[in-house]
């Protein structure tokens, strides 16, 4: 069973930092693109950013370019969002998707002033 | 950026008729390999999205035989063809043909 489950959402202020965690399991995790999209409160969809199977190609929304970082650890099955700089219009839920089938159960992001 | 649209953006449905929501995008989702990079999702409350449909007509391991992606280029319709309780939620289509990759607003399905 193909399991993504994310760590790491808190509350920081504006400027702060975070890293966002996705463990997966159930599947060859070096095989597979990963993405993480986010949610605001009461809010749709937003595509974060992207990172290939080797980590040798990423990408990113304008909104967090130069701020957030993806990365990846095939050896640990483990993706990551470095969050740096982080505004208030960054509070959401993030979750970590595999292109495009299966999504985690999303960690929340809180900045507040 | 590609601009998703659709419509309605809310839907009130009677178990066991139809329903179908519209996507149009902004530039084609035709891909030069032939793929057309169209996926549908369903977000149930409090939960994450579910994949429905991928590549535009491709139901996706697991989902019911009454829901259904068609179209191609820029216009594309969800069907579900015998709506069920469990059925309501905000469907989401997203284009992942062009970076950044965007979703359309959502159609909220409730029940009658």
């Amino acid at each position: 069973e193909v399991q993504l489950v994310e760590s790491g959402g808190d509350l920081v202020q504006p400027g702060g930092s975070l890293r966002l965690s996705c463990a997966a399991s159930g599947f060859t995790f070096s095989s597979y693109w990963m993405d993480w999209v986010r949610q605001a409160p009461g809010k749709g969809l937003q595509w974060v950013s992207r990172i290939k199977t080797d980590g040798s190609y990423t990408s990113y929304a304008d909104s967090v370019k130069g701020r957030f970082t993806i990365s990846r650890d095939n050896a640990k099955n483990t993706v990551y969002l470095q969050m740096n700089s982080l505004r208030v219009e960054d509070t959401a839920v993030y979750y970590c998707v595999r292109v495009w089938d299966y999504w985690g159960q999303g960690t929340l992001v809180t900045v507040f002033s | 950026d590609i601009v998703m649209t659709q419509s309605p953006l809310s839907l009130s449905v009677t178990p066991g008729q139809a329903a179908s929501i519209s996507c149009k995008s902004s530039q084609s989702l035709l891909q030069s390999d032939g793929r057309t990079y169209l996926y549908w999702h369903l977000q149930k409350a409090g939960q994450p999205p579910q994949l429905l449909i991928y590549e535009a007509s491709n139901r996706f391991s697991g989902v019911p035989d009454r829901f259904s992606g068609s179209g191609s280029g820029t216009d594309f319709t969800l069907k579900i063809s015998r709506v069920e309780a469990e059925d309501v939620g905000v469907y989401y289509c997203v284009q992942s043909i062009q970076i950044p990759f965007t979703f359309g607003p959502g159609t909220k399905v409730d029940i009658k």
